[in-house]
């Protein structure tokens, strides 16, 4: 099915350590976003990609990076990962006037 | 601060409508209305959205005041799985731009048997 796609959908990391989450989306759409969301929170931005080869931060960037590898894929990194960057992570696309598709979420905990 | 107001929770019976209320009192001439859905921590899902003129799609209505300070999503026959977080947020130009979208914690709707 056509849609937003993010991997891994659960992982558990240890204070300091490192990891990237992927995203893919196959609707052709220019506009790529990294949010989370911390519990009975609305979602937050963190990046987003409004073209290929084009990044800005959202509202809460500190912690993240994040690479516009193509028009299909947009991955966040954690360099350093800290206890308060536990969260569910949503990836999202757009590309019309008809909203934005969410990804599945990953679901991340740095204990 | 989120630029929209919704109730924290709603109930609703099923097969009734469902009339989720939101206030946008500081809309601005070039923002739409959107409404999104998160059901049980899954991603959102877009609803549907309008400028000014009623909208109607398969999932849903939308209502705009007049003044468009306010607005209404009907769900015309509430269904178990109609149980969700319902967003309502306004986004200028459509969602396609560099405009950063501010998630308010939304109305919990829950359909009752």
């Amino acid at each position: 099915n056509a849609g937003v796609t993010q991997t891994p959908k659960f992982q558990v990391l240890k204070t300091g350590q490192s990891m990237t989450l992927q995203c893919a989306q196959d609707m052709n759409h220019n506009s790529m976003y990294w949010y989370r969301q911390d519990p009975g929170m609305g979602l937050r931005l963190i990046y987003y990609s409004a073209s290929e080869g084009t990044t800005d931060k959202g509202e809460v960037p500190n912690g993240y990076n994040v690479s516009r590898l193509n028009k299909r894929e947009f991955s966040l990194r954690l360099e350093s990962a800290a206890p308060s960057q536990t969260s569910v992570y949503f990836c999202a696309s757009s590309g019309s006037n008809y909203g934005y598709t969410f990804g599945s979420g990953t679901r991340l905990t740095v204990v | 601060d989120a630029k929209t107001t919704q109730p924290p929770s709603m109930d609703c019976a099923e097969g009734r409508a469902a009339n989720l209320p939101c206030n946008h009192s500081t809309i601005s001439g070039n923002e739409y209305v959107y409404w999104y859905r998160q059901i049980h921590s899954q991603g959102p899902q877009y609803i549907i959205h309008g400028l000014k003129n009623n909208e109607t799609n398969e999932m849903a209505s939308l209502i705009i005041t007049e003044d468009r300070k306010s607005s209404t999503l009907i769900l015309p026959h509430a269904t178990l799985r109609d149980t969700a977080v319902y967003y309502c947020i306004v986004s200028p130009q459509g969602q396609d731009s560099n405009y950063q979208l501010i998630w308010g914690a939304g109305t919990k709707l829950i359909i009752k048997p």
